[in-house]
């Protein structure tokens, strides 16, 4: 079935840039997306890719895809205190019905 | 205003209790998810629906049971509720087809003692 993996923790200092990894699966997704979920919050959609595209970017935003490698990574630029939150990465499922989430990446940044 | 609303936010009820979760959705959008996300964050979808088709995560007991009374609405009934079934649920809705990106509700907290 499809699966979706990333790393779970990441810590950046203020200002530094974060970088989220995440790798799928399913290679007939069309769409990639990520969330983003602050805590005792529901998910937030940040950004989501086609996969006809390479890259995209959104402000501090700039997501990149390797659709042969099945990569997906997140980077936010100059990352800030009010960016600490989960990540999830996530595919639709092969029935195109629902999103498949990765386990989430536990972003702390540091002052 | 909210796009998809969930009632009640926190839960707590005694193990072998019926409960039901609330969600509706002021979107438009004709397909309606139950997400479980559980201690460690992980989320797993448990059901999709829309007008014409339930899917159910098979992983998903069968005390779990969805019901739309229409388009906007699809609230969680479970019975006969047990300690593993705490967890934060959380609902979705979206426009379905080939983009299936999904706006959620707040999430509802549902603790078993």
């Amino acid at each position: 079935g499809e699966d979706v993996e990333q790393s779970l923790f990441l810590s950046v200092r203020e200002g530094d840039s974060s970088v989220i990894n995440c790798t799928y699966t399913d290679s007939s997704s069309t769409y990639l997306y990520w969330y983003k979920q602050e805590p005792g919050a529901g998910l937030q959609l940040l950004t989501y890719i086609f996969s006809n595209m390479d890259m995209k970017q959104d402000q501090r935003l700039t997501v990149l895809l390797n659709k042969k490698d099945k990569h997906l990574s997140l980077r936010i630029a100059d990352t800030q205190t009010g960016d600490s939150a989960i990540y999830f990465c996530a595919e639709k499922d092969q029935a195109g019905t629902a999103l498949i989430f990765g386990k989430g990446t536990t972003l702390s940044v540091s002052s | 205003d909210t796009a998809v609303s969930q009632t009640p936010k926190y839960l707590v009820t005694q193990m072998g209790n019926d409960k039901s979760i609330k969600c509706e959705q002021n979107l438009g959008h004709d397909t309606m998810y139950w997400y479980k996300q559980d201690s460690k964050k992980f989320l797993k979808i448990m059901f999709s629906y829309n007008n014409k088709e339930l899917i159910i995560n098979e992983t998903v007991p069968n005390r779990f049971s969805p019901k739309s009374p229409d388009k906007a609405h699809l609230n969680l009934h479970i019975n006969s509720l047990e300690l593993g079934d705490s967890a934060v649920y959380f609902c979705a809705s979206g426009i379905g087809g080939m983009n299936t990106e999904a706006f959620f509700g707040q999430g509802t907290r549902l603790t078993v003692v």
